[in-house]
């Protein structure tokens, strides 16, 4: 199996302009996370999927960010407009439950200038 | 609420040196306990996990034993090596109450030769 896949692995954008972050989820897995690292929050979850419905999205930051799950094996993290605070590495993660553990992909690492 | 609260970093040892990195909790229900690992520019990786008390995960020479009386899943390893520098985060997951996996903040792990 390749895994988690994500992409772009690296993304720099100005402020102000529209980021698209993507992931794929390995087969079988009906979890799916999103998480944003960064050194002085460490890691937050900012929201979960099951079934590819939205389950917790407590953890997204502003109206500004928003993801969705259209299908199994495909999610976005959109963030629009970006902000320099948004700067960070995105992870996305997958689990065959939302109780099982979770496989991470790279992530992306987001620059906003 | 469910919670996980692990030594704080940076650790700093020598190779063949002994590694303890503490990590407790607190959950409402029944947890299964983790520790991910985060090599320089990865994803976190499950290193082990133990789903009930007294279980004991192994593996890469790491140990952690589920402590259900005192709260703990303390990571130990007998003799570090280089390339055991990275991030470790403990998790947990608790299914008999919050429906998602926590994480600790992580403790950054290097080993000098």
């Amino acid at each position: 199996d390749a895994g988690v896949i994500q992409s772009p692995r690296h993304e720099v954008t100005e402020m102000g302009q529209e980021v698209t972050l993507r992931c794929k989820p390995i087969s079988g897995h009906n979890s799916l996370f999103w998480y944003r690292q960064t050194m002085m929050r460490g890691l937050e979850l900012l929201i979960y999927f099951n079934n590819n419905v939205p389950i917790d999205d407590s953890g997204m930051p502003e109206d500004r960010f928003s993801a969705k799950m259209p299908n199994a094996s495909f999610s976005t993290l959109k963030i629009q407009p970006s902000e320099p605070r948004d700067s960070a590495v995105y992870f996305c993660a997958s689990s065959f439950e939302q109780f099982y553990e979770q496989y991470f992909g790279p992530g992306t690492r987001l620059t906003v200038t | 609420g469910d919670s996980v609260t692990q030594m704080e970093g940076p650790v700093t040892l020598s190779e063949e040196a002994f590694l303890t990195i503490n990590c407790t909790y607190t959950a409402t229900g029944y947890p299964s306990l983790f520790w991910y690992v985060q090599y320089p520019g990865e994803g976190l990786q499950l290193l082990l996990k133990a789903t009930k008390a007294d279980d004991k995960g192994s593996n890469k020479g790491f140990e952690a034993t589920y402590r259900k009386e005192t709260t703990s899943f303390h990571l130990e390893k007998g003799s570090v090596q280089v390339s055991d520098s990275a991030v470790y985060f403990c998790a947990l997951s608790d299914l008999g109450g919050a429906n998602n996996l926590f994480f600790g903040t992580g403790t950054r792990l290097t080993v000098i030769p």
